[in-house]
């Protein structure tokens, strides 16, 4: 089975500019999270969806947003973006067993430089 | 949030064991513990977790204190391709919507 996948692989933009991300589950994954990683730090949680419903929000301003569609894919979108936005987006999936949130299962990631 | 310590680098040599600490004095009786580990420009790979007993998978094991205020990851024989960064990770199921904390975890380099 292919991996969780994410496009794109990298993205240049400037300040004030407006970025989408794209991330695809491992079939049969109901959940995917959102994470941000800035050069030299672990990753910090943004965003978590199941059954595309948000379940869990990071401590990151409102101009972070996702989103979750019927086939489970997601998308991050960040508006007006900052220098500091400049970092590593990694998507993970999931799925639901009986003891709760299963393993999660990361893609490569975006890394995303802002100008 | 419990949180984890970890050293912030460690050194071995290639075919011997590697020992991998991690604190958590502040561990409460759901948190099940993790460990992620992220090579070099890839996402965080997931190695294996536990709750009260020690643990073993294909990668590694996982040694879990009595008390559970500390655990250790055990590579049994360390190759170059286990260079990365290793995450020691504290995870309540039910409380937390599953999402993962990372701290600054410990990069490991291994010497040839």
């Amino acid at each position: 089975d292919a991996g969780v996948t994410q496009s794109p692989t990298h993205l240049i933009k400037t300040r004030g500019q407006q970025v989408t991300l794209r991330c695809s589950p491992i079939s049969g994954h109901k959940s995917v999270s959102w994470y941000q990683q800035v050069l030299g730090q672990g990753p910090q949680f943004i965003f978590q969806y199941y059954e595309k419903e948000e379940r869990g929000r990071g401590n990151f301003p409102d101009r972070f947003s996702a989103r979750q569609f019927p086939n489970y894919s997601s998308e991050l979108n960040v508006n007006a973006l900052l220098l500091g936005d400049s970092a590593l987006y990694l998507c993970a999936s999931s799925r639901w067993t009986s003891g709760g949130l299963g393993t999660q299962y990361f893609g490569p990631g975006t890394r995303l430089l802002v100008l | 949030d419990a949180k984890t310590t970890q050293p912030n680098s460690m050194e071995s040599n290639e075919e011997e064991p590697v020992h991998l600490p991690c604190n958590h004095s502040t561990i409460s009786g759901t948190d099940y513990i993790h460990w992620y580990r992220q090579l070099p420009s890839q996402g965080p790979e997931y190695v294996i977790h536990g709750l009260t007993s020690n643990v073993n998978n294909r990668m590694a094991s996982l040694a879990i204190a009595e008390d559970r205020k500390s655990s250790t990851l055990i590579l049994h024989r360390a190759t170059l391709r286990d260079a990365a960064v290793y995450y020691c990770i504290l995870r309540d199921l039910y409380n937390q919507g599953g999402k993962l904390i990372f701290g600054q975890g410990t990069e490991l380099s291994v010497k040839p």
